[in-house]
């Protein structure tokens, strides 16, 4: 099985950066997707491909992967990014495979 | 614009047989360029990713839920059905579906439906 491993928390301040790592064994060999979560809504898709940003997704959304990380900065945080956000990538083996999950707190 | 739609109980006794359906509007299921998925969300909990179906009816299941999971298609409803069988109180969660997109090595979900939840009670 393929495993990815997120913090569960991140807290940042307003208009500052907040960055969110994923791990797993050689994992920028893959490609990295990200999904923000808010309380009772779906999922939406903010990074996909390392990153690339979906039309409609703010410039302040970036992401990139290397080694055994992926990374998500979301650039001068406002309070409406409080979400979970999740990464996920493909395996040819596990086939889809999330992250736990981190909970971004903007203070 | 694409939407997904998923239907089904809300509630589902132990042991017995989870049907869910997501039907797609705005877009065709049979396009070459998509699979379509379901993942679910336990109450407070993380996404599970459950089964994918391709158009021509090659399907993707999650290695843990493989042995009681079916996915399948109906081209001429447009729609995504999944069945879960003998059920269990750990079965119960909002159940997605969701487009997957396809590019080189890489697939990611979107759009998303916006789910539904299924409690497994007796």
């Amino acid at each position: 099985s393929y495993e990815l491993t997120q913090p569960p928390s991140v807290s940042v301040s307003p208009g500052q950066t907040a960055s969110i790592t994923c791990s797993g064994d050689k994992l920028g060999d893959k490609y990295a997707c990200w999904y923000q979560q808010k309380p009772g809504q779906s999922p939406v898709v903010v990074i996909y491909e390392d990153n690339k940003r979906p039309s409609g997704i703010p410039e302040r959304f970036s992401g990139s992967n290397s080694g055994n990380t992926a990374t998500l900065t979301i650039s001068g945080t406002q309070a409406m990014d409080e979400a979970d956000y999740y990464c996920q990538t493909w395996d040819s083996s596990a086939f889809y495979v999330f992250g736990p999950g981190t909970k971004v707190t903007v203070l | 614009q694409l939407q997904l739609h998923e239907s089904g109980p809300g509630l589902v006794k132990p042991s017995e047989t989870l049907s869910l359906t997501c039907t797609v509007s705005g877009g065709s299921i049979s396009s070459t360029s998509y699979y379509w998925g379901w993942v679910r969300q336990p109450p407070g909990k993380g996404l599970e990713w459950i089964a994918s179906i391709y158009y021509s009816g090659a399907t993707y299941y999650s290695p843990s839920l493989k042995s009681r999971v079916t996915i399948s298609s109906d081209t001429s409803k447009n729609q995504v059905s999944l069945n879960l069988s003998s059920v269990a109180a750990a079965d119960t969660a909002v159940y997605y579906c969701a487009r997957v997109m396809l590019a080189g090595g890489s697939n990611w979900f979107d759009p998303w439906g916006q789910g539904t939840l299924v409690t497994v009670f007796s």
